[in-house]
C-alpha cells in the first residue's frame, strides 16, 4: 500500500521557470491537499480539493495553480517560480468529513534560485 | 490567520521525563488532531480528540481539550530518544474542507 506518493523529491529551479509537483493517492480518498512548510511557520494550506472536480484556495494560494486530474491525482503548478516559493511541499489526502486522519506524502524539497 | 499556535516552539528534555506541548486556536472546532513529523519525513497521525471530550489517552500519549479556552495539550510520558520529532496540532475549519495546522513544537529527547 503506497499511500500518498509525490514527485519529484528534490528540485532546483531558476527564477521564472515553471514546474509541476505531482501527487497520487491509492486510498480512494475524496479530499486532497497541498501544503508548504517553512521554518517557524508550520504547515500552511495552499490549495485543497474536497472532491474530484473541485478545487479551492487555502491560506497561501498566490503563485500556484492546481489540477484535480481524477480522484487519485492532484497536481500543484508553479507558473513562474520565485525565491519566496523555496519550501518543502507536502501533498496529503483524507476521507471527506471532519475527524478523518490526514495521510501525507514524504515531501518535495523545492529550491528557487 | 486561522493557523494554530503552539508552544513551546522547541523543547529539550532527558529520556524518561514527560514532555508537554500546547496548542491554541481561534475558530470553533468539532475535533482536534495531533500529528508527529520525524525529520525529513511527512506527518503521521497520533490521536484525535472530539470537542465533547476533555481528555483522551493512547499509550504514552495524553491529550486534553478545553474548548472554552480554545486550547489543547499533548503530554508524552516517559519520553524516549525515539520520540524526538516535531509535533503539530490540526483542526478542520467548520463548514469547510480546510485542515489547518499549528506552527509545531520541536521536541528533542536526550538519551
Amino acid at each position: 500500500n503506497a499511500g500518498v506518493t509525490q514527485t519529484p523529491k528534490f528540485q532546483v529551479l531558476k527564477t521564472g521557470q515553471s514546474m509541476t509537483l505531482q501527487c497520487a493517492q491509492d486510498m480512494n480518498h475524496n479530499s486532497m491537499y497541498w501544503y508548504r512548510q517553512d521554518p517557524g511557520m508550520g504547515l500552511r494550506l495552499i490549495y485543497y480539493s474536497a472532491s474530484e472536480g473541485t478545487t479551492d484556495k487555502g491560506e497561501v494560494p498566490n503563485g500556484y495553480n492546481v489540477s484535480r486530474l481524477n480522484k487519485r491525482e492532484f497536481s500543484l503548478r508553479l507558473e513562474s517560480a520565485a525565491p519566496s516559493q523555496t519550501s518543502v511541499y507536502f501533498c496529503a489526502s483524507s476521507e471527506a468529513g471532519d475527524g478523518n486522519t490526514i495521510y501525507f506524502g514524504e515531501g518535495s524539497w523545492l529550491t528557487v534560485v | 490567520s486561522q493557523q494554530g499556535e503552539e508552544d513551546p516552539q522547541a523543547l529539550s528534555i532527558q529520556e524518561g521525563e514527560n514532555a508537554t506541548m500546547n496548542c491554541s486556536y481561534k475558530t470553533s472546532i468539532n475535533n482536534l488532531q495531533w500529528y508527529r513529523q520525524n525529520s525529513g519525513r511527512g506527518l503521521v497521525h497520533l490521536i484525535l480528540i472530539r470537542s465533547n471530550e476533555r481528555e483522551k489517552h493512547s499509550g504514552r500519549l495524553r491529550v486534553t481539550l478545553d474548548t472554552s479556552k480554545k486550547s489543547s495539550s499533548l503530554l508524552i510520558t516517559a519520553s524516549r530518544a525515539a520520540d524526538t520529532a516535531s509535533y503539530f496540532c490540526a483542526f478542520k475549519v467548520p463548514g469547510t474542507y480546510k485542515y489547518i495546522f499549528g506552527t509545531g513544537t520541536r521536541l528533542k529527547v536526550l538519551a
